[in-house]
């Protein structure tokens, strides 16, 4: 079974430029989250979907960050423009449903370097 | 609201040595515990988890932990360790209505020869 799929594993871009960041869940999994991970601390939920709705986006920074998750499936990440604090690694995890007692399984995410 | 704090940000340790990573909690709500591994350029992966039942948990690798709900804690244990144990280890409480996840800042496990 293909595990959870995002691209592209690094990116670079100067300030001010935009960036998206694509994931492709787990086959049959409804549940999507988006984490992001600063150097040296722990993922910290952006924004979590069941199919294509977002029920819970109170930490993603709304003037620059949008996400959409189309039909249910994949989903992407958007940051506009991007600032040097946002240079992280964005992880993408799905899980088959949102309840807390649920695996959550992770893509091996995106490295963002802010130049 | 919940919070999540690995006492160790890192874990020097030779092999065949015991190890003990360690893990304090706390939530307004009832929770249940996870302890996920990622190794150099990979996702995190679950190692173990605690959801009810028998307070000690044994999980992948050889890996167990105990869930001490009087301490709130939920530490990571393993006999002997080999060299591909060296990995970041996080600690995660996940509440049981929302399912809402919080994680550590992650313990950096190394193993020497």
């Amino acid at each position: 079974e293909a595990g959870v799929v995002q691209s592209p594993r690094y990116k670079i871009i100067e300030k001010k430029q935009p960036v998206a960041f694509w994931c492709n869940p787990i086959s049959g999994h409804n549940t999507l989250y988006w984490y992001r991970q600063n150097l040296g601390q722990g993922p910290e939920l952006l924004i979590r979907y069941e199919n294509e709705e977002a029920v819970d986006d109170s930490q993603l920074p709304k003037d620059r960050f949008s996400a959409e998750r189309l039909k249910g499936v994949d989903s992407t990440l958007k940051i506009q423009p991007a600032e040097l604090g946002d240079s992280a690694v964005y992880l993408c995890a799905s899980s088959l449903s949102w309840t807390g007692n649920t695996e959550a399984f992770f893509g091996q995410g995106t490295r963002l370097t802010v130049v | 609201a919940q919070s999540v704090t690995q006492l160790d940000s890192q874990v020097p340790v030779f092999e065949e040595a015991p190890v003990e990573l360690r893990c304090n909690y706390s939530s307004s709500v009832s929770v249940y515990l996870f302890w996920y591994v990622q190794y150099p350029n990979q996702g995190l992966q679950l190692l173990l988890k605690y959801l009810s039942g028998s307070t000690l948990v044994k999980g992948i690798n050889g890996f167990e932990a105990e869930f001490n709900k009087s301490q709130t804690s939920f530490h990571l244990r393993k006999p002997s360790v080999h060299i591909s144990d060296t990995a970041e280890y996080f600690c995660a409480v996940s509440d049981f209505k929302a399912g809402k996840s919080t994680f550590g800042d992650g313990t950096t496990l190394t193993v020497k020869p």
